[in-house]
């Protein structure tokens, strides 16, 4: 089953409005957990890492307040985007890694594609 | 910072035939782990095979077996037997164990296209 589950899984807004993406980790307590962005045909660029009870670390060139990332509980963070523009579309994928070791695999979320109209 | 280049952007291969897509990285550290991810058409993302740097032994998993040449910063990914369901993008990451060290670098992934 689902190790990490990422909702919602397509989203459509208005220009200018918020949208709010959320990851949750399934199996276990997470205390970081990773945000991504992937454009068609490109890879996955991280944007942040998010730390469960202090702030994110943002990726060099990612905007910390227009991509507001929230890790309230060791199960779940949020991605907000904020005033959203046409450029913003694009896919979001999260991801955590198990805390037992650091030969763990990294669990995907589905990802959120983001359309901005 | 390290790099993760992948210089195939697309490969082919006929179903039961074997392919081999190619990963190279840049680092100054000696100890860190290299994966691949297979990501289909859903786009989830999907381990494939992890390697770690200190293992001189090719992982294999299944059908999937890695060439590691650290020496080389080379890590390439062979799919034996090929299937229908094998066609999807391929991404070669590298993870660090200094600082963010559980963060995955990607490379610009192959588009693994599988025909009858």
């Amino acid at each position: 089953g689902a190790v990490v589950s990422q909702h919602p899984s397509r989203v459509i807004c208005k220009s200018g409005t918020s949208v709010k993406i959320e990851c949750r980790s399934l199996d276990f307590q997470a205390t970081t957990m990773f945000w991504y962005r992937q454009f068609p045909k490109q890879s996955l660029m991280l944007m942040a890492t998010s730390n469960e009870g202090s702030k994110a670390t943002y990726e060099q060139g990612v905007e910390k307040d227009k991509f507001l990332i929230n890790h309230a509980s060791l199960t779940l963070s949020t991605l907000t985007v904020t005033s959203a523009h046409p450029e913003d579309s694009s896919f979001y994928i999260c991801s955590v890694v198990p805390p037992a070791g650091m030969n763990t695999e990294a669990f995907f979320g589905q990802g959120t594609r983001l359309t901005v109209v | 910072a390290q790099t993760v280049t992948q210089s195939q952007p697309e490969m082919s291969v006929q179903e039961a035939e074997t392919v081999t897509l190619s990963c190279t990285y840049d680092t100054s550290e000696s100890d860190y782990y290299l994966f691949w991810y297979k990501q289909p058409p859903s786009r989830q993302m999907i381990l494939v095979i992890r390697q770690e740097a200190y293992k001189q032994q090719n992982a294999t998993e299944n059908r999937f077996s890695v060439n590691f040449q650290k020496a080389a910063k080379s890590f390439s990914l062979k799919i034996s037997d090929s299937q229908l369901g094998d066609a999807a993008m391929y991404f070669c990451a590298y993870r660090s164990l200094t600082g963010t060290a559980s963060k995955l670098t990607f490379g610009t992934g192959t588009r693994l296209q599988v025909t009858l």
